[in-house]
């Protein structure tokens, strides 16, 4: 039972427009969300993360927005780069649990 | 000290040998986190360390996996009479206390059963 869903396997954005990554979750124990990314052959890196308390987080060209009621948040990245290109993964984590809960991943393609 | 350091990089080995990976995590870091990523798929916890003691350790770990952290250091994972299905990309991560700053992961070891 995938408790992090991405359901989204890939996408395709041009440069310099705005990338959205989708992520729902089913467990509404989850306080906590965290999107990495990774390329290949190198282990995930963190990118940016949001509490359960807060609606919104950002970081630079990176934005969060968590939707409780609809279990769902999702990874807006504007203006998208060629160098963005790669695997985003959303996780989530419950409580004073340490362990986190990760989706399958969305492949992030930015075309120059 | 620039991040988490696994080693080796990339294992090959034959179906029922032991094989045994390292991981050095960021010096201040408390907790040190092994996790599993088969192709396709997302990273699967194995087992959890805060300095020394192993708190938590996942139902996806059979007998033949072992995990120490002797001194709240560096950690190893071993394996012992590998499987086919052992193959994927382990990989150890480790985080501070304050849990905002999220993990960081090193580069992974893939492990190849042949």
């Amino acid at each position: 039972d995938q408790q992090v869903k991405q359901n989204s396997p890939s996408l395709s954005v041009q440069e310099g427009r705005i990338s959205i990554l989708n992520c729902d979750y089913t467990n509404s124990m989850f306080d906590y969300f965290l999107w990495y990314k990774k390329y290949p052959a190198e282990g995930p890196t963190f990118l940016i993360s949001i509490s359960s308390i807060k609606d919104k987080n950002e970081d630079g060209r990176f934005t969060v927005f968590l939707n409780k009621s609809a279990k769902h948040l999702s990874l807006h990245i504007v203006p998208s780069q060629p160098g963005d290109s790669a695997v985003y993964f959303c996780a989530a984590k419950a409580g004073n649990n340490r362990k986190l809960i990760w989706g399958l991943g969305t492949s992030l393609a930015v075309n120059p | 000290d620039t991040g988490v350091s696994q080693n080796p990089r990339h294992k090959i080995t034959k179906r029922g040998q032991n094989v045994t990976f390292r991981c050095d995590p960021i010096s201040e870091h408390n907790r040190l986190y092994w996790y599993r990523q088969t192709l396709g798929q997302g990273p699967e916890f194995l087992t959890y360390f805060q300095n020394e003691a192993q708190l938590e350790k996942s139902r996806l770990l059979s007998d033949r996996f072992s995990a120490e952290r002797p001194k709240g250091s560096f950690s190893t994972l071993e394996i012992q009479r590998t499987e086919q299905g052992d193959s994927a990309m382990y990989l150890c991560a480790s985080s501070p206390a304050a849990y905002s700053e999220g993990y960081t992961f090193g580069s992974g070891t893939r492990l190849t059963v042949v």
